[in-house]
């Protein structure tokens, strides 16, 4: 089974600078998505940034970029140019790319990190 | 984009009571759907797995005649809590994919539920 870990469970930072969110993941699959969703306190899931696992490239979103280092099976998020609305909780999820099975799409979660952004 | 609309947003009634949930895509075919609850400041936990047509696959502790899941259409799938109770208070979301073999599908989530047992 996946698992996904984030080790911070509260982070910080001062509004025009930079955080980043650490992820860590395990699994035995060799092509899998992963993502960083942001949950405001609507509580409604917002995908930020969707990186495939056969892609080198890190994926980028306007002020959203990932470091996916598949050998190490992590995945940080940075936010650059902090905005007070980009305060929330974020989550790194797994989703295997396996079509086939009855699990198609299924999300694994990490933790979660609450991030504060100070005006 | 693709929307899927959660009902209701909000509920509260008597322990001992059922709640039922639904979950619909508006604009699309969703061949699985996908329950999660989430307690206050804590991550989103699987509960169950649904695909049209089929039984749901619960996740392990997930007690398959507390949370009935109903996955009778494309377009609609239900949740519901028997018998509730204050433990039973959480929030639920469910989200939504269509099964396009081969093709990325995106997981589309609902606003989710906030249930809250007296």
């Amino acid at each position: 089974a996946q698992t996904v870990t984030q080790s911070q469970p509260e982070m910080s930072v001062q509004e025009a600078e930079t955080v980043t969110l650490s992820c860590t993941y395990d699994t035995s699959e060799s092509d899998y998505y992963l993502f960083w969703y942001k949950q405001p306190p609507s509580r409604q899931m917002i995908l930020v940034i969707r990186q495939e696992a056969y892609k080198q490239q890190n994926a980028t979103e306007n002020r959203f970029s990932v470091n996916f280092q598949k050998a190490a099976k992590s995945f940080s998020l940075k936010i650059s140019d902090s905005q007070l609305g980009d305060a929330a909780m974020y989550f790194c999820a797994y989703r295997s790319s396996d079509a086939g099975g009855t699990s198609y799409g299924k999300l694994t979660f990490g933790q979660g990190t609450i991030l504060t952004v100070h005006p | 984009g693709a929307v899927v609309s959660q009902h209701p947003s909000w509920v509260i009634c008597k322990s001992g009571t059922s709640v039922k949930i639904e979950c619909r895509s508006l604009d699309f075919q969703a061949t699985t759907m996908f329950w999660y609850r989430q307690f206050p400041k804590q991550s989103l936990m699987l509960m169950a797995t649904s695909n049209e047509g089929s039984k749901a696959t619960y996740e392990q502790g997930v007690e398959k005649d507390k949370f009935l899941i109903n996955h009778a259409s494309l377009t609609l799938s239900t949740l519901t809590v028997t018998s509730a109770h204050p433990e039973d208070s959480s929030f639920y979301i469910c989200s939504a994919s269509g099964n396009n073999l081969g093709v990325y599908q995106p997981q589309h989530f609902g606003d989710g539920t906030r249930l809250s047992i007296l």
